[in-house]
């Protein structure tokens, strides 16, 4: 079946610091993939996606990129903000099909 | 524009009570999903919808039951509480395309 590998957390970094959590993914075919984002005491939001291998996903800074031949979505950001302290989950959907597999999350916390 | 919403934000149950939590979006979206959040687990899918009248069983559904009358609304009915249910709900609807999910804020439900 379908899985998706994140990145253990929590993690914690200084304020303009590079980010980078990585994902990897199991699934048949060519899947679409996703970064959801989950800020303090609210729901999921969609942060980035991408189609179809080498798309490059971005969004608010934020960037990912399809990578078919290593399996693998990770999420990178040049300069993260206090702002940025989330959960971040990386989830992947068969192709023309919206049920979501998601990775266990990873909490990022930004200190100033 | 709501969006997603869900009601209740919180609630405290005792073992075999039976509850409803329901959802609803305005964006005339077919799909529609419940997810539960546990620590250490990411978004597990429950139930989900593909259109009015039509549900279907996703990776966790034991214990919960689900019906889709109109497009907007998509409850979640738990018949006989338990501990083990005690978690945090998502319910979801999908973009026309089906290539994005809109997430509500979720309801945290407590089985004692």
């Amino acid at each position: 079946g379908n899985s998706v590998t994140q990145m253990e957390g929590p993690v914690t970094l200084s304020e303009e610091a590079f980010l980078t959590i990585n994902c990897t993914y199991t699934a048949t075919g060519y899947p679409s993939l996703f970064w959801y984002v989950q800020y303090p005491g609210e729901g999921l939001q969609l942060l980035l996606k991408a189609t179809k291998a080498d798309d490059k996903g971005s969004n608010k800074g934020f960037e990912a990129t399809y990578r078919k031949e290593t399996t693998s979505f990770h999420l990178e950001k040049g300069s993260v903000q206090v702002s940025d302290s989330a959960v971040y989950f990386c989830a992947l959907a068969p192709f023309g099909n919206e049920k979501l597999t998601f990775g266990t999350g990873t909490r990022l916390t930004i200190i100033p | 524009n709501a969006g997603v919403t869900q009601t209740p934000k919180f609630q405290v149950l005792k073992t075999g009570q039976s509850m409803t939590l329901q959802c609803a979006q305005d964006m005339n979206h077919e799909y529609m999903s419940w997810y539960r959040q546990d620590p250490g687990m990411g978004l597990r899918l429950i139930h989900y919808s593909v259109g009015a009248g039509i549900t279907d069983q996703g990776e966790v559904p034991n214990g919960y039951n689900v019906s889709r009358s109109t497009t907007e609304d998509f409850p979640l009915r738990l018949l006989s509480a338990a501990p083990s249910q005690t978690s945090v709900y998502f319910c979801a609807s999908s973009t026309p395309r089906r290539d994005t999910q809109y997430f509500g804020p979720g309801t945290r439900l407590t089985v004692l």
